[in-house]
């Protein structure tokens, strides 16, 4: 069962620009995270946030929690072509759960 | 470099055939986790073990098996019974936090 809905499904902007995604879920979480997944590989993790935070900065990236509305979003600053990928939200429930994953969002970055 | 190492990269399997998918970790995690993806459905979980000598069905288990004898590998098998196995497997390790990845196994039946 995926419990992470990204919104939108595609994204295109122009280098330099913000890009913002948005992930929703149903149930509640101990903490969400995002990945990014480049073509044909692995993801890799990009951040953490936990249930009792409502917002967390990584270099470029700023990630926002909102518990009552249960959605998080990512904002990539100053974007560049080479953040061109595909990010995916993932929710964990608590102690000895798993992750459950949304579908993704498609990101591409124009030079 | 400690990591997670899936392989091999590209497999080919006829029809009726199993296959193992290799999945190797040396960062001294106690979970693993093998997923599958399909073009636009995004991460299924197949399987995972919280610790060696135990492991779980996921949401799609059905015409796979696992093994959990050794904490650094969980080798993934893809039988005959599963009959759309043509996709792209991802092996995950964690101790906390964030799960790292292998680079993936790309399987085509033939």
């Amino acid at each position: 069962s995926q419990q992470g809905e990204e919104d939108p499904q595609a994204l295109s902007i122009q280098e330099g620009e913000n890009a913002t995604m948005n992930c929703s879920y149903k149930t509640s979480i101990n903490n969400l995270q995002w990945y990014r997944q480049n073509s044909g590989r692995g993801l890799v993790h990009l951040i953490l946030i936990r249930s009792n935070e409502r917002e967390k900065h990584s270099g470029r990236l700023r990630v926002t929690l909102d518990t009552s509305k249960k959605s998080s979003s990512l904002l990539i600053t100053a974007s560049r072509a080479a953040d061109t990928a595909s990010y995916f939200c993932a929710t964990h429930p608590g102690a000895n759960s798993k992750l459950t994953f949304g579908k993704g969002i498609t990101l591409s970055v124009r030079p | 470099d400690g990591g997670i190492t899936q392989s091999p990269k590209y497999l080919f399997r006829k029809e009726g055939q199993n296959v193992t998918l290799s999945c190797e970790q040396n960062l001294n995690h106690d979970a693993m986790y093998w997923y599958r993806q399909d073009p636009g459905q995004g991460l299924r979980l197949i399987y995972y073990s919280q610790i060696v000598n135990d492991f779980q069905k996921g949401d799609i288990a059905e015409g796979y098996s696992v093994s959990r004898e050794k904490k650094e590998s969980f080798p993934l098998t893809v039988t005959s019974a599963q009959k759309n196995p043509t996709a792209f497997y991802l092996c995950a390790s964690s101790r906390q936090g964030g799960y790292t990845f292998g680079s993936g196994t790309r399987l085509t039946v033939v």
